[in-house]
């Protein structure tokens, strides 16, 4: 069974100073990884995707991944972050099981960035 | 762009109240889910459907059932609403990704 750990459950940055919220999985076949950001109040938003190909994945926001297979990982990182960056982030890992495509979530990590 | 639409952004219940959570996609997909969020547990699958009439149990399917009559809908039912299902409540589709709707908000008083 696959299972998503995110180690840090809160992060408290300040505005312009880089960030890495962290994440480990757990699958014994190839999975799909995801980060998604969820803002107060609304829903949740794809950040970027890791399918396959190059393990460095950049998504919106100046937003990017990488993927470490011999350690099971999926850092996001960003080099500087806003105010507008405080939000809940969740990293996922999809695999096929039993035939249907399941998507799996960890906990979530809430960054808070302060002026 | 594909559109998940959940019907109500919030709801109040009763307990023992029977509860209908609404989910619409409009881009003809075969794959939907009904997740759970709650603080510090991320969002928990309770169901999930993979073509009409067709249903599968999530991780945490107890006390809810689900109904997929036409593919474009995919219903959660809480069959006797309590105060440990006051929750938000994500319905999502999937194709080539996943589609998150807004949330609805429940509240079970």
């Amino acid at each position: 069974a696959q299972s998503v750990t995110q180690l840090d459950s809160q992060v408290p940055v300040f505005e312009e100073a880089p960030v890495e919220l962290r994440c480990n999985y757990s699958s014994s076949v190839s999975v799909y990884l995801f980060w998604y950001v969820q803002y107060p109040n609304q829903g949740l938003q794809l950040l970027l995707k890791y399918l396959s190909g190059s393990t460095l994945v950049k998504g919106i926001n100046g937003f990017e991944a990488e993927f470490n297979k011999s350690q099971t990982s999926f850092h996001l990182r960003k080099p500087s972050v806003h105010i507008s960056d405080t939000a809940e982030y969740f990293c996922a890992v999809s695999s096929l099981s039993g035939g249907y495509n399941k998507l799996i979530f960890g906990a979530g990590t809430r960054l808070a960035v302060h002026p | 762009d594909v559109k998940v639409t959940q019907s109500s952004r919030y709801l109040v219940k009763r307990t023992g109240e029977k509860v209908f959570l609404e989910c619409v996609q409009d881009m003809d997909h075969e794959n939907m889910f009904w997740y759970r969020q709650d603080p510090g547990l991320g969002l928990r699958l309770i169901y999930f459907s993979y073509d009409v009439k067709m249903k599968e149990k999530g991780d945490i399917p107890e006390g809810y059932s689900v109904s997929r009559e036409k593919k474009e809908r995919f219903s959660l039912i809480l069959e006797s609403a309590s105060t440990n299902q006051t929750s938000m409540y994500l319905c999502a589709s999937f194709l080539r990704g996943y589609t998150f709707g807004s949330g609805t908000r429940l509240t079970v008083v």
